[in-house]
């Protein structure tokens, strides 16, 4: 069964360091989004990506974070200068062609920023 | 912002038993409704969905029910089984071109063996 993949599982980085986190989404999937749970919270939306553009972003997503495809597989989250609040479970997601139905997600990449 | 809650953490049944899991949401303007389940360490896996023409959809032991008045919609799990304790999320999807999901907090479901 096809599914969404994310690496790495687990990355421990200093505050105002760099990361990017990796997903690659399922193969036929044309719609693309990242979501964060900080521990103990509910699920959060943080940016969808269409057609090589964002669609729809939170609050969350501001401007120390950024979304690429870089190349026809893989799905990548940039936070340029980690604080750390941002330390969190982030799950990557894709859904059909047409963006409706439900969303598969990725395992999760935990990030902990000390 | 609290667009969608689920106002019970956590739900302890005996297996065999129907389990009964409850959201309820305050946008109007939400159209489709999705639960997901959720193991320690895993992403969220669907489970089970229903559009908001409908006002149940049933799938093996799953079944959700939407009340559109109340706005408000639960999940049947019946009969219920150890392998179903999990976190589970109930989650709504606004009408237009914005897809993404909005989720409750989710409520931990316990089934005793």
């Amino acid at each position: 069964e096809p599914e969404v993949t994310q690496t790495p599982s687990h990355q421990v980085t200093q505050m105002g360091q760099e990361v990017i986190l990796r997903c690659v989404p399922i193969s036929n999937h044309l719609y693309f989004y990242w979501y964060r749970q900080i521990l103990g919270q509910k699920v959060e939306f943080l940016v969808s990506f269409y057609n090589n553009e964002i669609s729809e972003k939170s609050e969350i997503f501001d401007d120390q974070f950024s979304v690429e495809r870089p190349d026809g597989s893989n799905f990548t989250l940039k936070i340029r200068s980690t604080k750390l609040e941002d330390s969190a479970m982030y799950f990557c997601a894709s859904s059909t062609r047409t963006g409706l139905g439900e969303l598969f997600f990725g395992e999760g990449s935990r990030l902990t920023v000390l | 912002d609290q667009q969608v809650k689920q106002n019970s953490p956590s739900l302890s049944v005996q297996e065999g038993r129907i389990s009964i899991l409850n959201c309820d949401y305050t946008n109007s303007m939400f159209d489709y409704f999705l639960w997901y389940k959720k193991y320690p360490a895993e992403g969220p896996t669907f489970l089970i969905s229903i559009s908001s023409i409908k006002d149940k959809n049933e799938d093996g032991r799953f079944t959700v029910f939407l009340n559109k008045s109340a706005k408000h919609l639960s999940l049947h799990i019946v009969p219920s089984q150890p392998g179903d304790s999990a976190v589970y999320f109930c989650a709504a999807r606004g009408s237009g071109s914005a897809r993404q999901l909005t989720f409750g907090s989710g409520t931990q479901l316990t089934v005793l063996p």
